[in-house]
């Protein structure tokens, strides 16, 4: 059973645009989320996380979480054709040190 | 920089012949990590290492074995490589009582012919 699902995409949005990303989860033993970029051929690299009910934001993102709705989004405002990559979101447990991933999703800004 | 350093960043192996990939990191992680990622996948755990104690996953296979000599390297073994075993191999670090972010390496690829 998959523990961390993800919409697979591709999501294709122009220059500009908001893009938003999901994520939803079914462990409840979970306490944070991560979302990384991963470009083609490359490693996962960190975007942010986020721990607390509600929305946090770091430049153009926006991470927002419900716990009661075991729910994670990512919004990417004024998306840029460099933003092109699969997102991956992830959950953490403190209890047991474990991290899971989604499949992540393709997304695609077209200029 | 503190940095996750893996090599070789590409590996070509035969079917059967073992390979050893490495890692080291001067973050001074006490926490490493093995991934393998195929396309369009997850990264799957493989093991980690809290420190020097090794947690296996219970369905990654006995073909891979993992070696932390010291806290800054380590190591993954593939015994005898298979097709299937062709994918990147990823590895991470983190700390305890943190948020739990893991930091990745660049990734090795590796083929098996």
């Amino acid at each position: 059973q998959k523990e961390v699902e993800q919409n697979s995409g591709p999501l294709s949005v122009p220059e500009g645009a908001i893009a938003s990303l999901n994520c939803t989860y079914s462990d409840r033993g979970s306490q944070s989320f991560f979302w990384y970029r991963q470009y083609s051929g490359k490693s996962p690299e960190l975007i942010m996380f986020i721990y607390s009910n509600g929305d946090k934001e770091d430049g153009r993102f926006t991470a927002q979480l419900n716990k009661a709705s075991q729910y994670v989004s990512l919004l990417i405002r004024d998306s840029q054709p460099s933003d092109s990559a699969t997102y991956l979101c992830a959950g953490y447990s403190y209890n047991n040190n474990d991290m899971r991933f989604g499949a992540g999703t393709r997304l695609t800004v077209k200029p | 920089d503190a940095m996750v350093i893996q090599n070789p960043r590409y590996q070509v192996t035969q079917f059967g012949k073992p390979v050893t990939l490495s890692c080291s990191q001067t973050l001074n992680h006490n926490v490493m990590y093995w991934y393998q990622q195929k396309s369009s996948q997850a990264p799957k755990l493989l093991f980690h290492y809290y420190d020097k104690d090794f947690n296996n996953e219970a369905d990654t296979p006995d073909n891979f074995q993992s070696r932390r000599p010291n806290t800054s390297f380590c190591f993954l073994d593939i015994r005898s490589p298979g097709l299937g075993d062709a994918a990147m191999y990823l590895c991470a670090t983190s700390t305890t009582g943190g948020s739990g972010t893991q930091y990745f390496g660049p990734g090795t690829r590796l083929l098996v012919l």
